[in-house]
């Protein structure tokens, strides 16, 4: 168990509406990563950190944006959702303690943009 | 060219049979390679992770790699019911970046 909780687990909203999905981490990882998972696409990176104010973008972080103040959450956030950000979002940790480290998932926060 | 490919199936075994899930990269500076099993409606979790060339055994799985051939895989022995899943490569390259293939479905029919 890598101690990864991420909130709402579900949540339906309506295009427009800014939406906020929490990962809270209890053991004090630096690497925290949000994914999101669509059929045929397979897990797509959108935006990760590498410390507290520390982030970047990923692959499709159009329309995302994250926040990271304390080491333990890491804030996704759709300033203004859209029908093509339904999806399944995943956060992620990264032990560090092997070779490349590897990557740890939360269990998902189930979007659906109306 | 897709960054990492897999064929998405499914694959079906029998019970018992030998499962072998199959994963190519294109990135030659990769270095390390991971298998995850994800149960519809879950979250991927981690089984395997490989680094150098050869074969890794855990349990009934088994890890492969091939860096000169940009080849993984993942052989999965006494297949049973409850590895019906859909398994995801995996392949980390630079410092931060994991590239995720988009699973193969495994069926393992009773």
């Amino acid at each position: 168990d890598a101690g990864i909780t991420q909130s709402p687990r579900h949540k339906v909203t309506e295009t427009g509406t800014p939406v906020t999905l929490r990962c809270h981490q209890t053991e004090n990882h630096r690497y925290m990563y949000w994914y999101r998972q669509d059929p045929g696409h397979g897990l797509r990176l959108i935006h990760y950190s590498y410390g507290v104010k520390d982030t970047d973008k990923g692959e499709v972080s159009d329309g995302y944006s994250v926040s990271r103040s304390k080491t333990e959450d890491f804030l996704l956030t759709l300033e203004s959702a859209t029908s093509s950000q339904t999806s399944v979002y995943f956060c992620a940790i990264r032990e560090t303690s092997g070779p490349a480290g590897e990557l740890f998932f939360g269990e998902g926060s189930r979007l659906t943009v109306l | 060219q897709k960054e990492v490919e897999q064929n998405s199936g499914p694959l079906s075994v029998p019970e018992g049979a030998i499962a072998s899930l199959n994963c190519t990269y294109s990135d030659r500076v990769s270095q390390s390679f991971f298998w995850y099993r994800q149960y519809s409606g879950k979250s991927p979790e981690l089984i395997m992770s490989i680094y150098s060339n050869g074969d890794k055994e855990d349990g009934r799985f088994t890890a492969q790699l091939n860096k000169a051939s940009q080849y993984v895989s993942l052989l999965i022995r006494d297949s049973q019911p409850s590895d019906s899943a859909t398994y995801l490569c995996a392949v980390h390259s630079g410092t931060y970046k994991y590239i995720f293939g988009t699973g193969t479905r495994l069926k393992v029919l009773a």
